[in-house]
């Protein structure tokens, strides 16, 4: 069975500086995604950044990034030059190797960014 | 991009009660929808996968004749959650595939349910 574990349910960062949210997975399978998401208080859930389990580079985009440690299981998002707006919910999930196409995620981290 | 939405954003309905929940696809056709269930400061818990003209999957322990998915048409996925109870009440939100042969999964704004 697939798992995404997120130890840490609560987060602070001082606003402009890097903050790295935890997330682990345990699966059984040869090829898999790892998504992570945004959950704002309005509760639209909003895409950040995806990993290939054959993805040899980390993947980027903008000031998110994604650690990916195959041999740990581990797919760390790191947020640079936190914003106030990065304040929310942040999800790691991770899609399997079978035809559903269906996330299973973890269960969230909250960051606060202060001013 | 791609856009999903959901309508009503929220309800509220009475115990014993049904309630329908829409997700619709605006620019796009989707083949598989997703809808998830989210209590209050928990996870996204998958419900079921609704493909269009077939029979939705659901997860175990989901009851499906409680609720009912309904994926008419390639833009279309309903969720009922029928003789509601206080139980239901919950964050719902589906998601829909724009191409299989792609990662993206796309989100709709959410419903939040609340059965008195």
């Amino acid at each position: 069975a697939q798992k995404i574990t997120q130890t840490q349910p609560g987060m602070f960062v001082q606003e402009k500086e890097a903050v790295t949210l935890d997330c682990t997975y345990d699966t059984s399978d040869q090829s898999y995604g790892l998504f992570w998401y945004k959950q704002p208080s309005s509760g639209e859930m909003i895409f950040l950044i995806y990993q290939g389990s054959y993805d040899e580079q980390n993947a980027t985009e903008g000031r998110y990034s994604l650690n990916f440690q195959k041999a740990r299981k581990s797919a760390n998002l790191v947020i640079s030059a936190s914003q106030l707006g990065d304040s929310a919910m942040y999800f790691c999930a991770m899609r399997g190797e079978d035809s559903s196409y269906k996330l299973i995620f973890g269960s969230g981290t909250r960051l606060l960014v202060r001013p | 991009g791609a856009v999903v939405s959901q309508h009503p954003s929220w309800v509220i309905c009475k115990s014993g009660t049904s309630v329908k929940i829409e997700c619709r696809s605006l620019d796009f056709q989707a083949t598989t929808m997703f809808w998830y269930r989210q209590f209050p400061k928990q996870s996204l818990m998958l419900m079921a996968t609704s493909n269009e003209g077939s029979k939705a999957t659901y997860e175990q322990g989901v009851e499906k004749d409680k609720f009912l998915i309904n994926h008419a048409s390639l833009t279309l996925s309903t969720l009922t959650v029928t003789s509601a109870h206080p139980e239901d009440s919950s964050f719902y939100i589906c998601s829909a595939i724009v191409d299989t042969n792609s990662y993206e999964q796309y989100f709709g704004p959410g419903t939040r349910l609340t059965v008195t």
